[in-house]
């Protein structure tokens, strides 16, 4: 069975760039997660959906983070414009269910220059 | 006070020993307790998860639910060089507008001696 899928793996940018990370949950999940990580402050929940609908985005840091998901099957989240501090590994998580457990792809290692 | 606490470690234990983990929460309405292991530059990965109060046991792994004394625990037996990781503790409360929280602890990091 085909796992919480992200991408790109890696991406190096320059600051002010627009940045657009992408997740594919598993099939049949109603609930998505973006989650950040950094050394100094772990594994930080930014936005979750639940069938598609955001129900919590107050771990989004600034305006500047947005998160989208149009269909059951794709979420964005866009940092415009980037900032060196952005940098960090983003991961997006997926559950059949509120109390169930996560199940989290790759994530994506975010350098911001 | 931090929502959900673990000792960062490292904890260091040899060979065939059992390993114990902890982890304290704050919220007394937290309802789903979960258990990840994170190996360096991989994604966590669920050890395991535990609703009631209790033991929950699963292979060399156990769950300790204490909602009393708002701890949650996991102990390793046999320990084994593989299982030298991040070890995250994970939380889920309902929350007062009717959302919930999902809060991880910045993990203990378990060193296991061959």
């Amino acid at each position: 069975d085909a796992g919480v899928i992200q991408s790109p793996r890696h991406e190096v940018t320059e600051m002010g760039q627009e940045v657009t990370l992408r997740c594919k949950p598993i099939s049949g999940h109603d609930y998505l997660f973006w989650y950040r990580q950094t050394m100094m402050r772990g594994l930080e929940l930014l936005i979750y959906f639940n069938n598609n609908v955001p129900i919590d985005d107050s771990g989004m840091p600034e305006d500047r983070f947005s998160a989208k998901m149009p269909n059951a099957s794709f979420s964005t989240l866009k940092i415009q414009p980037s900032e060196p501090r952005d940098s960090a590994v983003y991961f997006c998580a997926s559950s059949f269910g509120r109390n169930q457990p996560q199940h989290f792809g790759d994530g994506t290692r975010l350098s911001i220059l | 006070q931090k929502e959900v606490e673990q000792n960062s470690g490292p904890l260091s234990v040899p060979e065939g020993a059992i390993a114990s983990l902890n982890c304290t929460y704050s919220d007394r309405g937290s309802q789903s307790f979960f258990w990840y292991r994170q190996y360096s530059g991989k994604s966590p990965e669920l050890i395991m998860f535990i609703y009631s109060n209790g033991d929950k046991e699963d292979g060399r792994f156990t769950a300790q639910l204490n909602k009393a004394s708002q701890y949650v625990s996991l102990l390793i037996r046999d320990s084994q060089p593989s299982d030298s990781a991040t070890y995250l503790c994970a939380v889920n409360n309902p929350s007062t507008s009717g959302t919930y929280k999902y809060i991880f602890g910045t993990g203990t990091r378990l060193k296991v001696l061959a």
